[in-house]
């Protein structure tokens, strides 16, 4: 049972390229969610989904894009990558109580 | 801001010493749950207590929850080092199935 899976865990773009962030979970949950990790600032939520086909905006949402076609992927997309979107990126899911979480993927945007 | 404060934003104490940090949120809330995040790790969620709930224990933890004066307190009695870490609350929305969190209180426990 793998729980909540992110890939990549590292990566480094350069301004104004693209990238697909991919979260998967293999515990059936109905909510995902998508959140960046800054020094001081606590996790801070982009975006969330309440089921396949749905998204949501969460705290800090532009510049990137979510979309759920399988209950069980969750990806978050940058479209045209900026250094203030360099972060720890952390997924998680969950069915009504906790979440569980990724390991993670440390972007830098240089 | 949608995230809650947390405070302190770090403490250091001695092993065997409870420690206790505070969370405070900002809307009506469905529950508030405690996280724990080991250095360059995913959170591990530790407690979830209900907005009809007042107080909850687990083991060496203990929260409460004071809906009136939108606060939580998360305290861990016994401190090890192993407990060293930063501690996270977290709200889900009344009426939303997000969950947003606090900016954190980063735990030391000196052997």
């Amino acid at each position: 049972n793998a729980g909540v899976t992110q890939t990549p865990k590292f990566r480094v773009l350069k301004t104004g390229q693209s990238m697909t962030l991919l979260c998967a979970q293999d515990m059936n949950h109905e909510y995902m969610y998508w959140y960046r990790q800054d020094p001081g600032m606590g996790l801070r939520l982009i975006h969330y989904s309440v089921g396949e086909g749905t998204t949501a905006k969460g705290e800090v949402p532009d510049g990137y894009n979510v979309s759920r076609l399988k209950k069980q992927n969750f990806l978050l997309g940058l479209e045209s990558a900026a250094p203030s979107q360099t972060s720890v990126y952390f997924c998680a899911s969950s069915q009504y109580t906790e979440a569980f979480f990724g390991q993670g993927t440390r972007l830098t945007v240089v | 801001s949608q995230q809650g404060e947390e405070d302190p934003q770090a403490l250091s104490i001695q092993e065997g010493e409870n420690a206790t940090m505070n969370c405070s949120y900002k809307t009506s809330i469905n529950n508030l749950q405690w996280y724990r995040q080991n250095s360059g790790r995913g959170l591990v969620h530790l407690i979830l207590i209900r907005s009809n709930e007042r107080e909850k224990h687990s083991g060496r933890l203990r929260v409460t929850l004071d809906t009136s004066k939108k606060s939580s307190s998360l305290l861990i009695t016994a401190s090890r080092a192993a407990d060293t870490a930063s501690y996270f609350c977290a709200t889900e929305q009344t009426g939303a199935n997000n969950l947003f969190f606090g900016t954190g209180t980063r735990l030391t426990v000196i052997p």
